[in-house]
């Protein structure tokens, strides 16, 4: 099974702030990669698919990026409802894998 | 619009089964997998496995084959998921998803309290 390794598990940001989060593919993954957010109690939600495309309806601040084993999501401008639980999906090969994921708090 | 919908929360004993169910709405059923995914409180997201409603085809993780049954019904575009032999590691969020590569929809998740 393809692992996805994500990093970091937690970070803190001001308001304002841009936030990377990285997920490394244990092999290529030729952008099959989506990233999720997930509120307390919720369903994660789509923000970014096929690795750079924006879900409708997700504010443009998110960005994904990264090619082959190597993929990152951006907060350009750390805003209070971005606070949550993020993963990155590899939908290359089956069966599908999560990234660990990473909490993401206002500081 | 499409929507997936959950039956409610379960609470079981250990060694008994469960059958979670996902309703479909707002699309073919049968021109998507639908997928399951499990989550333990407060931990990552762990995929169990996918069917095609078309034919009824399944695919497991290799872990939860002896744990998870999937089905789906056309007649009620609904997708079912049998958990067997309940240990509190089953204690967990299970979703169903709809998919390609990545899943857009999700159901809103089945409680599932596995306890004496």
């Amino acid at each position: 099974d393809i692992q996805m390794t994500q990093s970091p598990a937690s970070l803190s940001a001001s308001l304002g702030e841009t936030i990377s989060i990285e997920c490394r593919a244990s092999e290529d993954i030729y952008s099959n990669l989506a990233w999720y957010q997930q509120k307390s109690g919720k369903s994660p939600q789509l923000l970014i698919y096929a690795a750079n495309r924006l879900q409708d309806g997700v504010p443009s601040r998110f960005s994904g990026s990264g090619s082959g084993t190597q993929y990152s999501l951006k907060i350009s401008g750390m805003q209070p409802e971005d606070e949550g639980d993020y993963f990155c999906l590899q939908g290359s090969k089956f069966p599908y894998t999560f990234g660990a994921g990473t909490k993401l708090e206002l500081k | 619009e499409v929507q997936l919908q959950q039956s409610g929360p379960e609470l079981q004993r250990p060694g008994a089964s469960v059958k979670l169910s996902c309703k479909a709405s707002g699309y073919t059923f049968t021109e998507y997998y639908m997928y399951w995914v499990k989550q333990r409180p407060k931990q990552g997201l762990e995929l169990i496995g996918r069917i095609d409603p078309e034919d009824g085809s399944t695919d497991y993780v290799e872990k939860f084959k002896n744990k998870a049954t999937l089905t789906a019904d056309t007649s009620s575009n609904t997708a079912y998921m049998q958990l067997s032999s309940l240990t509190s590691e089953d204690t967990a969020t299970y979703f169903c998803a709809r998919g390609t590569h990545w899943f857009a929809y999700w159901g809103q998740g089945t409680l599932v309290t596995v306890s004496s």
